[in-house]
């Protein structure tokens, strides 16, 4: 398995202003993803974070409002950018490929509010 | 893309008996299935999987089953305890993952 760590895991945010989210890994894995999980549904991917290039967004997202970085094999972050109350959600980072067995693993979260 | 659909969106059980989750997925090119337990305040715990080339996996109380020809998969829980009250999310795979919609299970003492 792959033990992920987020940061922070909780934040309170003023509108308008950005937040960048942390995930590290603590083995090197193929596959990056960033997901989004409003209150009290289900996850929705945002975008593979691609080691060295550009990220790959779903339809819905862009990457000015969710510019993504993957500077490795073991870290990446998601930028949430100009945010408004319905950013309010858990932001997840999941890792998957060579280095989980193609097992695809999530770590526990970035549980933002915009007020 | 793929669109993954999932019943019961709720679930309620007395503790001991069984509870099954279903799930269907739109694209045949999906190999990879796996089943996620998401407890209030944390992120998704990989409960279990099943590869296309399997019909059929088991661990412990938790058993997958897989039919690729109809495109659906499904979650079987035995024995249930009061500790397996959570909500269920199926996805599914060719690259990225897909998720259902999720299913809350509460198991009754």
């Amino acid at each position: 398995s792959a033990v992920i760590s987020q940061k922070p895991s909780r934040d309170i945010c003023q509108r308008g202003t950005s937040l960048t989210i942390q995930c590290q890994v603590d083995s090197q894995v193929t596959m990056m993803f960033w997901y989004r999980q409003q209150p009290g549904q289900s996850l929705t991917l945002i975008a593979t974070a691609n080691q060295g290039s550009e990220a790959t967004y779903e339809s819905g997202f862009v990457i000015d409002k969710f510019p993504i970085s993957r500077p490795n094999l073991t870290f990446s972050t998601l930028t949430v950018s100009n945010m408004s109350p319905e950013d309010s959600s858990i932001y997840l980072c999941s890792v998957g490929g060579t280095g989980t067995g193609n097992t695809i693993y999530f770590g526990e979260g970035s549980w933002l509010t915009v007020v | 893309g793929e669109n993954v659909e999932q019943h019961p969106s709720t679930l309620s059980v007395q503790e001991g008996d069984s509870a099954v989750i279903k799930c269907t997925y739109s694209d045949s090119a999906s190999n990879y299935f796996p089943w996620y337990k998401q407890e209030l305040g944390k992120g998704p715990q990989l409960i279990i999987d099943i590869r296309s080339n399997v019909g059929e996996k088991k661990d412990q109380r938790i058993a997958v089953t897989l039919n690729k020809t109809a495109k659906h998969f499904s979650l079987h829980i035995t024995e249930t305890q009061p500790e397996d009250s959570a909500v269920y999310f199926c996805a599914a795979a060719a690259n990225n993952l897909f998720f259902g919609t999720g299913t809350r299970l509460t198991v009754i003492p």
